[in-house]
């Protein structure tokens, strides 16, 4: 089991530009959850995905938007870049092993917006 | 609303010293807490955890004990080493399903 992965590990992008970050959780967790964090900073909740529906959002705006598959993979894109969207972007799986419920997060996306 | 404060750093200490890193919340509820840590240029990984008051987490030597009365969750570890260098979030998760951290303590340990 690869555990939690994201691709891709670095990203260049420049202002205003498009961009989709992509996260496969942990083999049987079927809840994926995104978050940023931004340098010397704590990690900032950006919305949750169960059953392919975002089930919960933290205090982003719309530009970042996400989805999830079938295959319980999800996608993070965020539209028209700023240069305050540079961070460390990580995903989280969470699903119930033995009755009790783990979470894991992959190693993340490092997004530089110049 | 829910938050998560920690003590401020960079937390240098030499090989074999005590550490304390405090950590305080404010939740509506009775939230699960934990502690993260996040070695340079990697993701974060799961320290320990306590779910309800007066429960102790306790790995690879670090302990940290829920105390409700203090809305509590201080890191602590008898004898840090070269290797525990890192960054330290303390986080709760709270019913919404989302975790909530603090803004991190860099800790350095000296030889």
């Amino acid at each position: 089991d690869a555990g939690v992965t994201q691709s891709p590990t670095h990203l260049i992008k420049t202002r205003g530009q498009q961009v989709t970050l992509r996260c496969s959780p942990k083999s049987g967790h079927d809840t994926v959850s995104w978050y940023q964090q931004a340098l010397g900073q704590g990690p900032q909740f950006i919305f949750q995905y169960y059953e392919e529906e975002e089930r919960q959002r933290g205090n982003f705006p719309d530009r970042f938007s996400g989805h999830q598959f079938p295959n319980y993979s999800s996608e993070l894109n965020v539209n028209a870049l700023l240069l305050g969207d540079s961070a460390l972007y990580l995903c989280a799986s969470t699903g119930r092993f033995r009755g009790r419920e783990e979470q894991f997060f992959g190693p993340g996306t490092r997004l530089t917006v110049l | 609303g829910d938050s998560v404060t920690q003590m401020e750093g960079p937390v240098t200490l030499s090989e074999e010293a005590f550490l304390t890193i405090n950590c305080t919340y404010t939740a509506t509820g009775y939230p699960s807490l934990f502690w993260y840590v996040q070695y340079p240029g990697e993701g974060l990984q799961l320290l320990l955890k306590a779910t309800k008051a007066d429960d102790k987490g306790s790995n690879k030597g670090f302990e940290a004990t829920y105390r409700k009365e203090t809305t509590s969750f201080h890191l602590e570890k008898g004898s840090v080493q070269v290797s525990d260098s890192a960054v330290y979030f303390c986080a709760q998760y709270n019913q919404g399903g989302k975790l909530i951290f603090g803004q991190g303590t860099e800790l350095s340990v000296k030889p």
